[in-house]
Parts: C-alpha cells; sequence; structure tokens
C-alpha cells in the first residue's frame, strides 16, 4: 500500500500557482519524499525530492512541513502542459530495493 | 540522448504466447525497474536488478520473466502463465549513490493480448 494520501483531482486556472497537497503521517526520519507527474500514456517523469528542507528547481517548489507529515508541490505558473497526474510517493527505506510505491495519485486539470 | 528506450510502443499478442519487451538505457545506471499500470491506477514493481546477472521479484513478479546479462538492457517475457497481461509496461533505470536514487522512465509499451 502507497504510504501517502492525495486529493484525487484538482484543477486551477492557466498561469496561476497549483499547489498539490499530501499527507504521510507515517513517514520515518531518513525517509525522502518524491514528486513524479505522468502525462497521459507517457512514462512518469520526476519532478522533485527532498528530505526535510523545502526544495527549488526549474519545474517546481517542494514545502515540507516541519513534522514532515505532509507536503505541498507549487507549479508556481501553470501551463496547460502541467496537466497530468501528479504522484507524491515516500521511498521506502531500509529496503534495498529502492523501489517506489505508488499510489493512485492527483488528476491536475490546468484550465485555459 | 541519454536515456531509456523501450520498444515497440504497442504490441499484440494472441492469448497462449510469450512476449519479450525491450528496455535499454544509456545512463549508466546500475539499478533497472519494470512496473506495470492499469487504466486509472498507479505502477507496481514486477521486477527489478541492481546489478548485472541479478534481479530480485517485486510485488506483481507472478508470470512474468527478467534477465540482466548487460548494464544496460533488461528485458522483460510475459509469459502465458500471466492471467492478466494486457496492461501499460514502463521500465525505468536510477543509480545507486548519492542517497536519492530518483528513477527515469522510458516511454512505456502498451500490451495487449486478446
Amino acid at each position: 500500500d502507497a504510504k501517502t494520501t492525495q486529493p484525487p483531482s484538482m484543477d486551477c486556472a492557466e498561469g496561476r500557482a497549483a499547489n498539490l497537497p499530501c499527507n504521510h503521517s507515517t513517514i520515518s526520519g531518513n525517509e525522502y519524499v518524491y514528486w513524479y507527474r505522468q502525462i497521459h500514456s507517457q512514462g512518469p517523469q520526476y519532478i522533485i525530492h527532498g528530505l526535510k528542507n523545502n526544495e527549488t528547481n526549474e519545474m517546481a517548489s517542494l514545502i515540507i512541513t516541519e513534522d514532515r507529515k505532509s507536503s505541498t508541490l507549487i507549479l508556481p505558473h501553470a501551463t496547460l502542459r502541467d496537466t497530468a497526474v501528479y504522484y507524491c510517493i515516500v521511498r521506502v527505506a531500509g529496503d534495498s530495493s529502492y523501489k517506489l510505491i505508488f499510489g493512485s495519485g492527483t488528476r491536475l486539470l490546468v484550465r485555459p | 540522448d541519454g536515456g531509456i528506450t523501450q520498444s515497440p510502443k504497442y504490441l499484440f499478442r494472441k492469448e497462449g504466447q510469450n512476449v519479450t519487451l525491450s528496455c535499454e538505457q544509456n545512463l549508466n545506471h546500475d539499478a533497472m525497474y519494470w512496473y506495470r499500470q492499469d487504466p486509472g491506477q498507479g505502477l507496481r514493481l514486477i521486477y527489478y536488478s541492481q546489478i548485472v546477472n541479478d534481479f530480485q521479484k517485486g510485488d506483481i513478479a507472478e508470470g512474468y520473466s527478467v534477465s540482466r546479462e548487460k548494464k544496460e538492457s533488461f528485458p522483460l517475457t510475459v509469459t502465458s502463465a500471466q492471467k492478466n497481461p494486457t496492461a501499460f509496461y514502463l521500465c525505468a533505470s536510477s543509480s545507486l549513490g548519492g542517497g536519492s536514487y530518483e528513477q527515469y522512465f522510458g516511454p512505456g509499451t502498451r500490451l495487449t493480448v486478446t
């Protein structure tokens, strides 16, 4: 089972910020939070990851709460091409497979 | 260009036939993975490999087999024992150093078995 909880769907207007929440209340101290997205019929694309500090890259920002039980992915200026399913994943620690457990994700629709 | 290639993009087979899906990477990654995705669902891990000539079962390995004879290649065979083989199959790779281990995915192969 996925260790994260995400809303099934969200929408935002083009040009506005998209804020995608994720709950991971059972996260362990050495587990990272990863975000991927999957555009229809394509392979998932890595977006960003973090441990406890906020992170930013050219695609998005990741805000992790101080207790690490939740996080928010921020797309600062959403475009129509950001319409996709967004997956929040906690990497399983202590498991040498380094596998990612994908839940159902959040389907983000960016409206014109 | 560095990346992961999967071929073919679409594959059709008759029930009872084995079929092999190709996955090649030129990222020099040690680890490779196979996932299965059914409509409206997340990805589920089939097999993974961290080193040449070694691989481990994932969560849904029954009816599948893999080999890892070369670092850059990790083919997946869907055997006739797999009861519901029609799905979208995704291959991924990652490095095993540095602590973050993000996985990079190929474009996928959509397999239809009738």
